[in-house]
């Protein structure tokens, strides 16, 4: 059974570029969930879509959005980039919603803002 | 707002010993669930343990457990035998389904080094 897939794993943009990052989670997951992982903040929630509808957003700005596709795959997008937007941008996937539910974890990509 | 502490950035075991991982959360939900996972150099986190705030007894996954006490707030990781495969960094996590938000709340994590 093939695990959470990030593409692309590493990607460097400059500074006022947009990035489109994507997500595609374990084959009958419904649940897709994103973080930001730096090394001041550590790892902050993003969003987290459930059948293609976003069902909560962490705090971050309006440049920070995502959606969810009908085959459950992800994206996530971020405009206007800014330095601090570097960072390893993690996804994970869930059979479905709940306190129990194991989130299964993708290897990440790695954002570099130049 | 939920919080979650680990006090040791780093910590460091030999091989074959044991070494208990520190981690405190701060709450007002009374059901939830902690988690402890594992992020090796390849970057990808993998759970390592969890422990639902209702059950009294600690969990348990081979050579890992945990030392749940619930009115403290306090949920510590224990590796016994260490392994070199087990050095990673170790993050402490929080989920309650307050307001339906799922999100996983994490600690800013422990570096574990095992030295051979």
């Amino acid at each position: 059974k093939a695990g959470v897939t990030q593409t692309p794993r590493y990607l460097i943009k400059t500074r006022g570029q947009q990035v489109t990052l994507s997500c595609s989670p374990i084959s009958g997951h419904r649940s897709v969930s994103w973080y930001q992982q730096t090394p001041g903040q550590g790892l902050q929630f993003l969003f987290e879509y459930f059948s293609e509808t976003q069902r909560n957003k962490g705090n971050f700005p309006g440049r920070f959005s995502g959606r969810q596709f009908s085959n459950s795959r992800s994206e996530m997008n971020v405009s206007t980039l800014e330095l601090g937007d570097s960072a390893l941008y993690l996804c994970a996937s869930s059979y479905a919603l709940g306190l129990n539910t194991e989130a299964f974890f993708g290897q990440g990509t790695r954002l570099t803002v130049v | 707002a939920q919080t979650v502490t680990q006090s040791q950035p780093e910590m460091s075991v030999q091989e074959a010993e044991t070494v208990t991982l520190s981690c405190t959360y701060d709450t007002s939900e009374s059901d939830y669930y902690l988690f402890w996972y594992k992020q090796p150099p390849s970057r990808q986190m993998i759970l390592v343990i969890r422990q639902e705030a209702y059950k009294q007894q600690n969990a348990t996954e081979n050579r890992f457990s945990v030392n749940f006490q619930k009115a403290a707030k306090s949920f510590s990781l224990k590796i016994s035998d260490s392994q070199l495969g087990d050095a990673a960094m170790y993050f402490c996590a929080y989920r309650s389904d307050g307001g339906s938000n799922y999100k996983l709340t994490f600690g800013k994590g422990t570096l574990l080094t095992v030295n051979p």
